[in-house]
């Protein structure tokens, strides 16, 4: 398995700023993973992180919103831009340390209100 | 495309009483099948996996048998405790799928004393 420390672990944002979130992994891992789960809902595959590549992002997401950052492969950044009270959610770092099958791992999440 | 579909919630039960959580999917190949748990706060926890069918998997008391011909995974517990209240998520991964899990919509469980 791994340990996955997500920064920060919540906050508070008005409408129309930015939010960097950060994920560290103790290990070196291939895939690391963007998750969001709304208010009441389950989880929603924002983009995998490719270290060296740009994101490859899901149908509803794109990069001008949601700037990921790979630079190695033990960390990731996923920035919310632009916030508005819609994007107020959990957002989760998770990585496969095993095989294609092999469980993901998730970090704490990052609690995200924005007023 | 796959999917998972699971009992919805929220259900409560008193301590010691039997759970059953509900998790049926939809796959083209041959997928591994999980659940997760996500306490108050926290963030999600592997609770048990199956790889393949008739596979069982267990932890901490729960079991979920990986069922290809009614393709169902539920999850279950013959004793719960308050501590088992958690949000529970049903997930499958496509085999030689190298990308990400599908997800349930995920289940509310309130254990009360």
């Amino acid at each position: 398995s791994a340990v996955i420390s997500q920064k920060p672990s919540r906050d508070i944002c008005q409408r129309g700023t930015s939010l960097t979130i950060q994920c560290q992994v103790d290990s070196q891992v291939t895939m690391m993973f963007w998750y969001r789960q709304q208010p009441g809902q389950s989880l929603t595959l924002i983009a995998t992180a490719n270290q060296g590549s740009e994101a490859t992002y899901e149908s509803g997401f794109v990069i001008d919103k949601f700037p990921i950052s790979r630079p190695n492969l033990t960390f990731s950044t996923l920035t919310v831009s632009n916030m508005s009270p819609e994007d107020s959610s959990i957002y989760l770092c998770s990585v496969r340390t095993d095989g294609d099958n092999s469980p993901l791992h998730f970090g704490n999440g990052t609690r995200l209100t924005v007023t | 495309g796959d999917s998972v579909t699971q009992m919805e919630g929220p259900v409560t039960l008193s301590e010691e009483a039997f759970l059953t959580i509900n998790c049926t999917y939809t796959a083209t190949g041959y997928p591994s099948l999980f659940w997760y748990v996500q306490y108050p706060g926290e963030g999600l926890q592997l609770l048990l996996k199956a790889t393949k069918a008739d596979d069982k998997g267990s932890n901490k008391g729960f079991e979920a048998t990986y069922r290809k011909e009614t393709t169902s995974f539920h999850l279950e517990k013959g004793s719960v405790q308050v501590s088992d209240s958690a949000v529970y998520f049903c997930a499958l991964s496509e085999r030689g799928s190298a990308r990400q899990l599908t997800f349930g919509s995920g289940t509310q469980l309130t254990v009360l004393p």
